[in-house]
Protein backbone atom coordinates (compact mmCIF):
# COMPACT_ATOMS: atom_id res chain seq x y z
CA UNK A 1 0.00 0.00 0.00
CA UNK A 2 1.16 3.58 -0.36
CA UNK A 3 3.26 5.02 2.67
CA UNK A 4 5.15 7.96 3.96
CA UNK A 5 8.42 7.69 5.46
CA UNK A 6 9.39 9.95 7.72
CA UNK A 7 13.21 10.91 9.43
CA UNK A 8 14.21 11.77 12.15
CA UNK A 9 12.26 9.96 14.79
CA UNK A 10 13.75 12.59 17.34
CA UNK A 11 15.95 15.57 16.92
CA UNK A 12 17.12 17.03 19.48
CA UNK A 13 18.67 20.99 18.54
CA UNK A 14 20.00 23.93 20.63
CA UNK A 15 17.84 27.16 20.75
CA UNK A 16 18.93 28.90 17.70
CA UNK A 17 20.10 25.89 15.24
CA UNK A 18 17.87 24.79 12.41
CA UNK A 19 16.02 21.34 12.37
CA UNK A 20 15.34 19.58 9.38
CA UNK A 21 13.04 16.85 8.75
CA UNK A 22 12.88 14.77 5.68
CA UNK A 23 9.80 12.65 4.62
CA UNK A 24 9.38 10.29 1.53
CA UNK A 25 6.17 9.05 -0.37
CA UNK A 26 5.44 6.43 -2.42
CA UNK A 27 2.13 7.40 -4.68
CA UNK A 28 2.74 9.58 -7.28
CA UNK A 29 -0.55 10.57 -7.60
CA UNK A 30 -0.02 12.66 -4.31
CA UNK A 31 -0.38 16.10 -5.18
CA UNK A 32 -0.79 17.89 -1.70
CA UNK A 33 1.52 17.92 1.37
CA UNK A 34 0.80 19.42 4.70
CA UNK A 35 2.69 19.35 7.84
CA UNK A 36 1.53 19.48 11.38
CA UNK A 37 2.76 19.69 14.84
CA UNK A 38 1.23 18.10 17.60
CA UNK A 39 1.43 19.52 21.12
CA UNK A 40 1.15 16.91 23.96
CA UNK A 41 -2.85 16.07 24.57
CA UNK A 42 -3.73 18.57 21.98
CA UNK A 43 -4.37 18.02 18.12
CA UNK A 44 -2.26 18.16 14.92
CA UNK A 45 -2.26 21.75 13.94
CA UNK A 46 -1.18 22.77 10.41
CA UNK A 47 2.06 24.80 10.12
CA UNK A 48 2.42 24.90 6.55
CA UNK A 49 1.60 22.95 3.27
CA UNK A 50 2.47 22.81 -0.35
CA UNK A 51 1.43 21.38 -3.46
CA UNK A 52 2.76 19.74 -6.25
CA UNK A 53 2.83 22.79 -8.35
CA UNK A 54 5.48 24.58 -6.32
CA UNK A 55 8.93 23.51 -5.21
CA UNK A 56 9.47 25.88 -2.14
CA UNK A 57 7.71 27.48 0.20
CA UNK A 58 8.37 30.15 3.36
CA UNK A 59 6.40 31.04 6.20
CA UNK A 60 8.37 33.25 8.35
CA UNK A 61 11.11 30.99 10.33
CA UNK A 62 9.29 27.71 8.43
CA UNK A 63 10.10 26.71 5.27
CA UNK A 64 9.15 23.15 3.02
CA UNK A 65 11.01 21.86 -0.01
CA UNK A 66 9.18 19.59 -2.62
CA UNK A 67 11.08 17.01 -5.22
CA UNK A 68 8.09 15.62 -6.69
CA UNK A 69 10.85 13.56 -9.18
CA UNK A 70 12.64 12.13 -6.38
CA UNK A 71 9.04 11.71 -4.16
CA UNK A 72 10.43 14.09 -0.99
CA UNK A 73 9.88 16.88 0.53
CA UNK A 74 11.18 18.41 4.02
CA UNK A 75 10.27 21.05 6.51
CA UNK A 76 12.98 23.14 7.69
CA UNK A 77 12.64 25.21 10.88
CA UNK A 78 15.17 28.15 11.57
CA UNK A 79 15.91 29.98 14.54
CA UNK A 80 14.33 27.15 16.52
CA UNK A 81 12.65 28.28 20.07
CA UNK A 82 11.80 26.20 23.09
CA UNK A 83 8.33 26.34 22.35
CA UNK A 84 9.01 24.43 19.05
CA UNK A 85 8.99 21.58 20.68
CA UNK A 86 6.57 18.78 19.97
CA UNK A 87 5.59 15.97 17.63
CA UNK A 88 5.80 17.04 13.62
CA UNK A 89 4.06 14.89 11.07
CA UNK A 90 4.34 15.18 7.55
CA UNK A 91 1.43 13.37 5.35
CA UNK A 92 0.53 13.48 2.04
CA UNK A 93 -2.78 12.72 0.02
CA UNK A 94 -3.83 9.57 -1.41
CA UNK A 95 -4.51 9.09 -4.94
CA UNK A 96 -6.00 11.64 -7.62
CA UNK A 97 -8.95 12.49 -5.33
CA UNK A 98 -7.07 13.38 -2.65
CA UNK A 99 -9.94 12.19 -0.44
CA UNK A 100 -7.46 11.61 2.75
CA UNK A 101 -3.87 12.22 3.91
CA UNK A 102 -1.20 9.39 4.78
CA UNK A 103 0.54 10.55 7.71
CA UNK A 104 4.49 9.94 8.33
CA UNK A 105 5.02 8.34 11.74
CA UNK A 106 6.19 11.55 13.41
CA UNK A 107 9.30 13.62 15.06
CA UNK A 108 9.53 14.21 18.48
CA UNK A 109 11.60 17.73 17.80
CA UNK A 110 13.37 18.73 21.39
CA UNK A 111 14.80 22.00 21.29
CA UNK A 112 16.78 23.31 24.50
CA UNK A 113 17.58 26.48 25.98
CA UNK B 1 -15.31 30.26 15.44
CA UNK B 2 -14.91 27.10 18.27
CA UNK B 3 -12.93 24.58 15.25
CA UNK B 4 -13.85 20.87 15.09
CA UNK B 5 -15.20 20.10 18.70
CA UNK B 6 -15.01 16.51 19.76
CA UNK B 7 -16.56 14.75 22.41
CA UNK B 8 -15.98 13.28 25.38
CA UNK B 9 -12.49 13.72 25.24
CA UNK B 10 -11.63 11.03 27.30
CA UNK B 11 -14.14 7.40 27.67
CA UNK B 12 -13.20 4.60 29.39
CA UNK B 13 -14.93 1.48 28.41
CA UNK B 14 -14.70 -2.64 29.32
CA UNK B 15 -14.10 -4.99 26.69
CA UNK B 16 -17.23 -6.00 24.92
CA UNK B 17 -18.88 -2.24 25.65
CA UNK B 18 -20.13 0.04 22.87
CA UNK B 19 -18.30 3.12 22.37
CA UNK B 20 -19.45 6.54 20.81
CA UNK B 21 -17.33 9.56 19.55
CA UNK B 22 -18.89 12.71 18.56
CA UNK B 23 -17.45 15.23 15.86
CA UNK B 24 -19.03 18.65 15.00
CA UNK B 25 -16.97 20.16 11.90
CA UNK B 26 -15.80 24.16 12.05
CA UNK B 27 -18.88 25.76 10.83
CA UNK B 28 -19.21 26.12 7.22
CA UNK B 29 -17.30 22.83 6.78
CA UNK B 30 -19.11 19.87 5.36
CA UNK B 31 -16.47 17.22 4.85
CA UNK B 32 -15.33 14.85 7.77
CA UNK B 33 -12.44 12.65 8.44
CA UNK B 34 -11.79 10.45 11.37
CA UNK B 35 -8.23 9.10 11.85
CA UNK B 36 -6.87 6.97 14.83
CA UNK B 37 -3.55 7.52 16.72
CA UNK B 38 -1.57 4.12 18.53
CA UNK B 39 0.72 5.38 20.66
CA UNK B 40 4.05 6.21 18.94
CA UNK B 41 2.50 6.25 16.06
CA UNK B 42 1.15 8.55 13.37
CA UNK B 43 -2.86 8.85 12.08
CA UNK B 44 -4.09 6.35 10.04
CA UNK B 45 -6.94 7.42 7.99
CA UNK B 46 -10.28 5.67 8.64
CA UNK B 47 -13.34 6.88 7.03
CA UNK B 48 -14.56 10.10 4.79
CA UNK B 49 -17.75 11.79 5.09
CA UNK B 50 -20.20 14.20 3.93
CA UNK B 51 -23.47 15.29 4.99
CA UNK B 52 -25.74 11.63 4.65
CA UNK B 53 -22.76 9.79 2.35
CA UNK B 54 -19.77 8.05 3.17
CA UNK B 55 -17.22 8.74 0.81
CA UNK B 56 -14.14 7.01 1.62
CA UNK B 57 -14.42 3.85 4.36
CA UNK B 58 -11.49 2.30 3.10
CA UNK B 59 -9.39 2.43 6.20
CA UNK B 60 -12.48 1.29 8.84
CA UNK B 61 -11.73 -1.94 9.80
CA UNK B 62 -14.47 -4.33 8.17
CA UNK B 63 -16.24 -5.29 11.73
CA UNK B 64 -17.33 -3.16 14.90
CA UNK B 65 -16.78 -0.16 13.45
CA UNK B 66 -19.25 2.52 11.27
CA UNK B 67 -19.37 6.06 10.98
CA UNK B 68 -22.02 8.26 10.39
CA UNK B 69 -22.25 12.39 9.73
CA UNK B 70 -26.59 12.93 9.57
CA UNK B 71 -28.24 15.83 7.79
CA UNK B 72 -28.89 16.95 11.42
CA UNK B 73 -25.99 16.74 14.42
CA UNK B 74 -22.40 15.72 14.79
CA UNK B 75 -20.52 12.87 12.92
CA UNK B 76 -20.49 10.10 15.02
CA UNK B 77 -18.19 7.14 15.10
CA UNK B 78 -19.20 3.81 16.40
CA UNK B 79 -16.94 1.36 18.11
CA UNK B 80 -19.20 -1.80 18.85
CA UNK B 81 -18.22 -4.80 21.08
CA UNK B 82 -14.73 -3.13 21.88
CA UNK B 83 -11.72 -4.63 23.02
CA UNK B 84 -7.89 -3.41 24.59
CA UNK B 85 -6.73 -3.17 20.77
CA UNK B 86 -9.27 -0.45 20.27
CA UNK B 87 -7.59 1.70 22.78
CA UNK B 88 -5.96 4.91 20.98
CA UNK B 89 -6.76 8.21 20.13
CA UNK B 90 -9.11 9.01 17.77
CA UNK B 91 -8.98 12.61 15.94
CA UNK B 92 -11.98 13.97 13.80
CA UNK B 93 -10.85 16.52 11.28
CA UNK B 94 -12.95 18.50 8.60
CA UNK B 95 -12.23 20.69 5.65
CA UNK B 96 -14.35 23.57 3.77
CA UNK B 97 -13.40 21.54 0.41
CA UNK B 98 -12.86 17.89 -0.03
CA UNK B 99 -10.82 15.76 -2.99
CA UNK B 100 -8.94 16.32 -5.41
CA UNK B 101 -5.73 17.55 -3.28
CA UNK B 102 -7.88 20.32 -1.34
CA UNK B 103 -7.40 18.73 1.83
CA UNK B 104 -6.93 21.70 4.07
CA UNK B 105 -7.82 19.81 7.37
CA UNK B 106 -8.68 21.13 10.70
CA UNK B 107 -8.15 18.72 13.39
CA UNK B 108 -9.90 18.42 16.72
CA UNK B 109 -8.42 17.71 19.95
CA UNK B 110 -9.37 13.76 20.17
CA UNK B 111 -10.71 11.58 22.06
CA UNK B 112 -8.73 9.35 23.80
CA UNK B 113 -10.53 5.90 24.60
CA UNK B 114 -9.19 3.37 26.94
CA UNK B 115 -10.60 -0.26 26.77
CA UNK B 116 -9.79 -1.88 30.26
Amino acid sequence: GENVEQHPSTLSVQEGDSAVIKCTYSDSASNYFPWYKQELGKGPQLIIDIRSNVGEKKDQRIAVTLNKTAKHFSLHITETQPEDSAVYFCAASIGQAGTALIFGKGTTLSVSS
Amino acid sequence: NAGVMQNPRHLVRRRGQEARLRCSPMKGHSHVYWYRQLPEEGLKFMVYLQKENIIDESGMPKERFSAEFPKEGPSILRIQQVVRGDSAAYFCASSEQGGHGANVLTFGAGSRLTVL
